[in-house]
Order: C-alpha cells, then structure tokens, then sequence
C-alpha cells in the first residue's frame, strides 16, 4: 500500500533563512507526488505536482522540490523564508490501481520566527 | 469561482445529536471526498465518490454517512455524535480518477462534541 512519511511534525526557521522540508513514500510504481500549503483557518492548496520528467519541480510562491528515487524522496525547499510561508505543508502521494485517492502524510507545521 | 464550498465553518455538536455538514463544488468535477484533520495526524478519508449514485467508505468512514444525488453536491451525516468526532473536516474534488490530477479542497468546518 502507498504511504507518505513526513519525519518532522514542527520546524522553525528565522525569516530570509532557507528551508527544507523532508518528505519520503512507499510506492509500488512510478509515484505521482504533490505538496499542498494550509493557511490557518483555510483549506489545502497545491504548492506543486511531480509525475515525471525533470526531478526538480518549480511551484509556486518560490517554492521548489526534488524527487530522488534512490531516497524514495520528495523534499520541498525555499531559498529565503517570509513571514508569510508560516503555515501546515503536506506531502501527498497520487492514488494507486487507475483511482485517484490520494494518501497524504500527516504534515509540518511551519513556524517563521522575524 | 466559487471552487469548493463548506457549510458551516465551525458547529458545537451535543454527544448524540445529529448533523450534516454541507459540501458543493461548481467545476463539475466527478470525484468527491471528506476527510478528517486531526492534530499530528494529517488528513484521514472518511467517505469517497467518483460519480453521483457512486460512494464508498474510506480509511475511517465509522460513525459517518454520505450521499452522492448530484454531481456538485456531496453532504456528509454525522449520526449520534461522539466527542471522538471533534476535528476539522475537509471536502475536495478532482475532475477524475488520474493520479497526477490534485484536489481542491474547501475551508473546512470546524466541528466540536461536548
């Protein structure tokens, strides 16, 4: 069964300091990757969306990720953090056997210190 | 564009009593979906739908009822509530079943049992 893993529940970082976070899956075949943002109080919106061609993936809001699957990794980066950016981020795996159901990890909660 | 819509964004529920929370999508998208958010958990699907008349149970669809009469609207019915169903629910939709499609999701509804 696929299965997302995002090790760190909480990561502080100051304003204007780069980021990464740590995504990895379990999947059977060729994995179709996205990471979500949620603002307080609003609902999941997509960052980016990896399925194939070029491992690094340009999304929005500056924000970047690579898929390596050597690691079975799909990290998300930022050069510089704003304040802003503070908010939950999800890794999803796109759904297995011709049915989208997508298995999202249990999240990072993104804390921006001015 | 209205996208995803939910209906209330924050409810008190009574152990035992009943509700449905509201969801409606204007971009004719087939599939549907609610899942639940709860604190370091990430999101848990409870009930899903590829097409109106079409529904099925989730990772944790117990104590949960959907329907599916329309391809906009999906309401999800809480019966007998319990405080274990004290979390922050999500609808989304996709326009179909591919994997490399992403999920809009609507702002939530905030629901408490006490």
């Amino acid at each position: 069964a696929q299965s997302v893993t995002q090790p760190d529940i909480h990561i502080t970082v100051s304003e204007g300091a780069s980021l990464e976070l740590r995504c990895n899956y379990s999947y059977g075949a060729t994995p179709y990757l996205f990471w979500y943002v949620q603002s307080p109080g609003q609902g999941l919106q997509l960052l980016l969306k990896y399925f194939s061609g070029d491992t690094l993936v340009q999304g929005i809001k500056g924000f970047e990720a690579e898929f390596k699957r050597s690691q079975s990794s799909f990290n998300l980066r930022k050069p510089s953090v704003h304040w802003s950016d503070a908010a939950e981020y999800f890794c999803a795996v796109g759904g297995s056997g011709g049915s989208y159901i997508p298995t999202f990890g249990r999240g990072t909660s993104l804390i921006v210190h001015p | 564009n209205a996208g995803v819509t939910q209906t209330p964004k924050f409810r008190i529920l009574k152990i035992g009593q009943s509700m449905t929370l509201q969801c409606t999508q204007d971009m004719n998208h087939n599939y549907m979906y609610w899942y639940r958010q709860d604190p370091g958990m990430g999101l848990k699907l409870i009930y899903y739908s590829v097409g109106a008349g079409i529904t099925d149970k989730g990772e944790v669809p117990n104590g949960y009822n959907v329907s599916r009469s329309t391809t906009e609207d999906f309401p999800l019915r809480l019966e007998l509530a319990a405080p274990s169903q004290t979390s922050v629910y999500f609808c989304a939709s996709s326009p179909n079943g591919r994997q490399d499609t992403e999920a809009f999701f609507g702002q939530g509804t905030r629901l408490t049992v006490v």
